[in-house]
């Protein structure tokens, strides 16, 4: 099966500071990926989906602002959560969209907290 | 909006058979169904697409009724490895997105 990966696996940070999350896909391109958060016990929200060349689609309530989501190449996605509070540690898990099938590969997850 | 899943968790004994509903307000276009473990990220179990498609791998399989925007998932002889949270994924509209259902937690034991 394809495989995505993200970068980092976890990561503990400051309040007020940012924080990068990548998404590659290894073994397809992906012209679409997608971005969600999971808070403990809760089900994956989406945040944005990641169109390659053009802006992001955020959904209703995230701040486009303050989560930046660039996908600058087929194969790479990333999300920079800016100046990060406490209330956004989260779990944040990317997809990638095969074209092929229509199919969407997750990675593994980033858990961000945020002290 | 949401799907809506149900239960909301169940507790079977290994052996035991398990069904998950998944419900749209939403026309569809196709229903993804995956399986999270604790920690990890989800892991894709089959999708189907529109007019009435079943399908199913191994002792698990899953149905989709477009009319009734509904889609339910079968789990037979239940596995301890079936352990997990089930959500349902569903696709429509222009972009084609994945909105995931509110999720079932499912839990076999010996």
């Amino acid at each position: 099966g394809a495989v995505v990966s993200q970068h980092p696996s976890w990561v503990i940070c400051k309040s007020g500071t940012s924080v990068k999350i990548e998404c590659r896909s290894l073994d397809f391109q992906a012209t679409t990926m997608f971005w969600y958060r999971q808070f403990p016990k809760q089900s994956l929200m989406l945040m944005a989906t990641s169109n390659e060349g053009s802006k992001a689609t955020y959904e209703q309530g995230v701040e486009k602002d303050k989560f930046l989501i660039n996908h600058a190449s087929l194969t790479l996605s990333t999300l920079t959560v800016t100046s990060a509070h406490p209330e956004d540690s989260s779990f944040y898990i990317c997809s990638a969209r095969r074209e092929a099938d229509n199919e969407q590969f997750f990675g593994p997850g980033t858990r961000l907290t945020v002290l | 909006q949401q799907p809506v899943q149900s239960p909301q968790a169940v507790i079977l004994r290994e052996g035991e058979d398990a069904v998950i509903n998944c419900s749209s307000s939403k026309a569809l276009y196709s229903v993804h169904w995956y399986r999270q473990k604790h920690g990890e990220a989800p892991v894709f179990l089959m999708i189907l697409l529109k007019g009435g498609e079943q399908k199913g791998h191994d002792k698990i399989s899953a149905s989709f009724n477009e009319k009734k925007q509904q889609s339910s998932l079968y789990l037979t002889a239940s596995q301890l490895s079936y352990s997990g949270t089930y959500f349902c994924g569903t696709a429509g509209g222009a972009t084609n997105k994945l909105i995931f259902g509110t999720g079932t937690l499912l839990a076999v034991q010996p």
